[in-house]
């Protein structure tokens, strides 16, 4: 079955820590995506990739990073989590052919 | 430009009424999601639509291709369909740092008893 997997589902974690949200998909696509939703706001591109080695920015700024080594796995990651980071990171993906997208549940993260 | 317009943003009901959300978008599009977020929770996709129509249970989402529109219905809302609602457009094109997956701002449902 097609699916597209989020890490954790919540975390809370301490300033200054460097952590890494995991988005995995079984499905092949080329095209992931990452968005950043702070609360009560709607969801900005933060960074997405359309392939292996390939990472670009979205329109909203962020202090994190991103990896595209293999396909089916696309990690964020703050070097130095701070309080601002705290949000709703959600992971997309959607094929070559462009036909649907598919979403992962979101992860809650909260910086203290 | 990719752009996605949704309507309303806030929208109250009482039980049972009959409710329909909106999103708009400006040029052509591979798919249109319609998803659901609960406060706290996470997003849960409900329809995905290229053409027409499709009913699950209390809900239906239709689009309209060339007026470049889809609604989503509720009906006989109840207390429990309170959420963001979140439509979610593929477009064709990249878009450049937008992406080509672009989502609403989100309609914010409440169900009165």
């Amino acid at each position: 079955e097609a699916d597209i997997y989020q890490t954790p589902r919540y975390l809370v974690i301490g300033t200054g820590k460097k952590i890494t949200l995991e988005c995995s998909q079984t499905m092949g696509h080329d095209k992931m995506y990452w968005y950043q939703q702070d609360p009560g706001m709607e969801l900005h591109l933060i960074h997405y990739s359309y392939g292996v080695n390939s990472t670009e920015k979205g329109d909203l700024s962020s202090e994190s990073t991103v990896s595209r080594i293999r396909t089916e796995h696309f990690p964020l990651t703050l070097e130095s989590a701070r309080p601002s980071h705290t949000s709703q990171y959600l992971c997309a993906s959607s094929g070559r052919v462009n036909t649907e997208a598919f979403f992962g549940q979101g992860t809650r993260l909260t910086v203290v | 430009k990719n752009e996605v317009e949704q309507s309303p943003q806030n929208l109250t009901a009482q039980e049972g009424e009959f409710i329909t959300i909106n999103c708009s978008y400006s040029v052509g599009i591979s798919a249109l999601h319609w998803l659901q977020q609960h406060p706290g929770g996470g997003i849960v996709s409900l329809f995905m639509l290229s053409s027409g129509k499709k009913k699950h249970g209390r809900l239906i989402a239709t689009i309209n291709i060339q007026e470049k529109h889809s609604s989503l219905h509720i009906t006989a809302s109840h207390p429990r369909d309170s959420a963001v609602y979140i439509c979610a457009v593929l477009f064709m094109n990249y878009g450049g740092s937008q992406g080509n997956l672009i989502f609403g701002k989100g309609t914010k449902l409440s169900v009165k008893p």
